[in-house]
């Protein structure tokens, strides 16, 4: 399973309030990844990070920032949460093998905005 | 810009015939190409994936992908399917400038008849 966690796993929340999510990896690993899951659309990336505290946006990142100053640990806050993002939150790793990076995806977060 | 598209939403297949599941990417390097699988509620697990070399890729659970550059295709086959293969299936498309991120389809959900 790559080693990655996320917490919380489950979040129920009020328009206008910060949410962070948190994910963590144990193998070290450069490119972490936040995408966001919602139905008829797949995954989209929301930001990435290629090393402590180099990030760069994605195709969904409004509404949207991410800290990374630790290399286990990549957080996603929603600054103030609105009813839009509503949906369930992967975090991934990409892991090296002979010059390949795959990505591997954590267990999801689902969070609900009311 | 990268994209991908997967044609078919849902497909409906009986136990034991044949599957595939059709993939089609735009990009214009040779793309690193992946088939993820998602069962009800859980996260996303790697079939298999291709970067280079023999065109034709086996992955886990018996799926296998051929890489058609001609077609710009990476369909998706299992000569049999179980009722176990019931879930949905991404296609996603990844580039080494933008950190290795992924561009998904939209997936396919794939129902299995008795």
């Amino acid at each position: 399973d790559a080693g990655i966690t996320q917490s919380p796993r489950h979040k129920v929340t009020e328009t206008g309030t910060p949410v962070t999510l948190r994910c963590h990896q144990t193998e070290n690993h450069r490119y972490m990844y936040w995408y966001r899951q919602d139905p008829g659309h797949g995954l989209r990336l929301i930001h990435y990070s290629y090393g402590v505290k180099d990030t760069d946006k994605g195709e969904v990142s409004d509404g949207y920032s991410v800290s990374r100053s630790k290399t286990e640990d990549f957080l996603l806050t929603l600054e103030s949460a609105t009813s839009s993002q509503t949906s369930v939150y992967f975090c991934a790793i990409s892991e090296t093998t002979r010059g390949q990076e795959t990505q591997y995806f954590g267990p999801g977060t689902r969070l609900l905005v009311l | 810009a990268q994209s991908v598209t997967q044609p078919d939403i849902h497909i409906t297949v009986s136990e034991g015939a044949s599957l595939e599941l059709r993939c089609n990417y735009s990009y214009g390097a040779t793309p690193y190409l992946f088939w993820y699988v998602q069962s009800p509620g859980q996260g996303l697990q790697l079939l298999l994936k291709y970067f280079s070399g023999d065109t034709l890729v086996q992955g886990i659970k018996g799926f296998e992908a051929e890489f058609k550059r001609s077609q710009s295709s990476f369909n998706l086959r299992k000569p049999s399917v179980h009722w176990s293969d019931a879930a949905e299936f991404f296609c996603a498309v990844g580039a080494r400038h933008s950190g290795y991120a992924l561009n998904f389809g939209k997936g396919t959900s794939l129902l299995v008849t008795p």
